[in-house]
């Protein structure tokens, strides 16, 4: 069975620092990209990361290019998504999905998501 | 980057009915377009992927259609699970962006 199990949200002031994690099992991990998504509290989705299956790629919405870092840990099927200076603006629920390299069905695997909430 | 325009941005409407949803790309992406399902409290699910294709276990009364600019998502015959908000994305370039979503809503 596949999972995809995102962790790591938490209140945090702005300015602040926050790092989450995506921990997936039931499916070959160094096979697959790994992106992270977002959802502002009634808004809608927005892509936020990505890393290839192999590390050697990385993207990122403008939004957050230079302040978040994602990275993967191939030994424990895990990636990692850093965010340092956070804002209001980044409150969101962070979804953590997958694609299959040389696929072209993006987001076939989803988690349920954690809320990081920036406030003082 | 490519503005992805979704239409229209709620709907009402009733069980059994022919719904449809539009997806416009400000640029040509080929068929690199997916569809999307989101109930509240829930994570997103995959309908569709490049532009037509069902994904595995959704009902056949989904269909995707379109290229290029224009794209669409048919509900042959809405049921009472489907109600829920339905998103588009584009993954013909960085930055990937999704449609703004449209809540579709019991009659």
């Amino acid at each position: 069975e596949v999972q995809v199990v995102e962790s790591g949200g938490d209140l945090v002031q702005p300015g602040g620092s926050l790092r989450l994690s995506c921990a997936t099992s039931g499916f070959t991990f160094s096979n697959y990209w790994i992106y992270w998504v977002r959802q502002a509290p009634g808004e809608g989705l927005q892509w936020v990361a990505t890393i290839k299956e192999d590390g050697s790629e990385t993207y990122y919405v403008d939004s957050v290019r230079g302040r978040f870092a994602i990275s993967r840990d191939d030994a424990q099927n895990s990636v990692h998504l850093q965010m340092n200076s956070l804002t209001a603006e980044d409150t969101a629920v962070y979804y953590c999905t997958t694609r299959r390299a040389l696929s072209t069905s993006y987001f076939d695997y989803w988690g349920q998501g954690t809320l990081v909430t920036v406030s003082s | 980057d490519i503005q992805m325009t979704q239409s229209p941005s709620s709907l009402s409407a009733s069980v059994g009915d022919r719904v449809t949803i539009t997806c416009r790309a400000s640029q040509d992406i080929r068929n690199n377009l997916g569809w999307y399902q989101q109930k509240p409290g829930k994570a997103p699910k995959r309908l569709i992927s490049a532009a037509f294709s069902l994904a595995s276990g959704v009902p056949s009364r989904f269909s995707g259609s379109g290229s290029g600019t224009q794209f669409t998502l048919t509900i042959s015959s809405l049921q009472p699970e489907d109600f829920a908000t339905y998103y588009c994305l584009h993954h013909n370039s960085y930055p990937l962006t999704f449609g703004g979503g449209t809540k579709v809503e019991i009659k």
